[in-house]
């Protein structure tokens, strides 16, 4: 099993649909994250997770919902979603958010486009 | 505010060419430098790191050293190989929440 899996890898929707984007780490931490990464832009952190709470929510949408049900899994649910939201959603981990070193683990991404 | 500016690319070299990718940071507070790599069709993954200023991180015979009075920290490699091909991202942690704030990322492609 690798660090952090990703599924799906690559995902088409209407702007009506409802999916999903799962994470999954199997390395024992404690802090997971989303981040999107479009063409000629930096990453932006969406969501981190520390200890299933919540504690960073970087102004994104509400048609982005993440859900932490536990340390090693993190959603993120899709609804009506705007063409401008295809990206690559990269998933990562870290042992905690706090003391973070800097060494986030990701996974290999979900590639989304949005028609 | 803090934010992390790295050269434009695509970067073209030939292999065993010296590599330099450039890297500035605008920072409240010390922060942590440092770069990722992500090789094509996967994600990313940290390279090498400095905490403190003077600090020198290196790994794969890569090297960045922390320059506070110049706010930089450049990545550089004396002879790249074709493996070496990715995109290089700068990144820095001032220790928020797990923020780590990245540049735009710069493509590197090596030739034989």
């Amino acid at each position: 099993e690798t660090g952090v899996t990703q599924t799906p890898r690559h995902l088409v929707m209407g702007m009506t649909n409802k999916k999903s984007l799962k994470c999954e780490q199997h390395l024992g931490h404690n802090a997971m994250y989303w981040y999107k990464q479009s063409a000629k832009k930096p990453l932006e952190l969406m969501f981190v997770y520390n200890f299933k709470e919540q504690t960073e929510n970087n102004s994104v949408p509400s048609r982005f919902s993440p859900e932490c049900p536990n340390s090693s899994h993190l959603f993120l649910h899709l609804h009506t979603l705007q063409p401008e939201d295809s990206a690559l959603y990269l998933c990562a981990s870290s042992q905690e958010a706090e003391k973070l070193t800097g060494e986030l683990f990701f996974g290999e991404g979900s590639r989304l486009t949005v028609l | 505010g803090n934010s992390v500016t790295q050269m434009e690319g695509p970067v073209t070299l030939s292999e065993e060419a010296f590599l330099t990718i450039n890297c500035t940071y605008t920072a409240t507070g010390y922060p942590s430098l440092f770069w990722y790599v992500q090789y094509p069709g996967e994600g990313l993954q940290l390279l090498l790191k400095a905490t403190k200023a003077d600090d020198k991180g290196s790994n794969k015979g890569f090297e960045a050293t922390y320059r506070k009075e110049t706010t930089s920290f450049h990545l550089e490699k004396g002879s790249v190989q074709v493996s070496d091909s990715a995109v290089y991202f700068c990144a820095l942690n001032i220790g928020s929440q797990g923020n780590l704030i990245f540049g735009k990322g710069t493509k590197l492609s090596v030739k034989p």
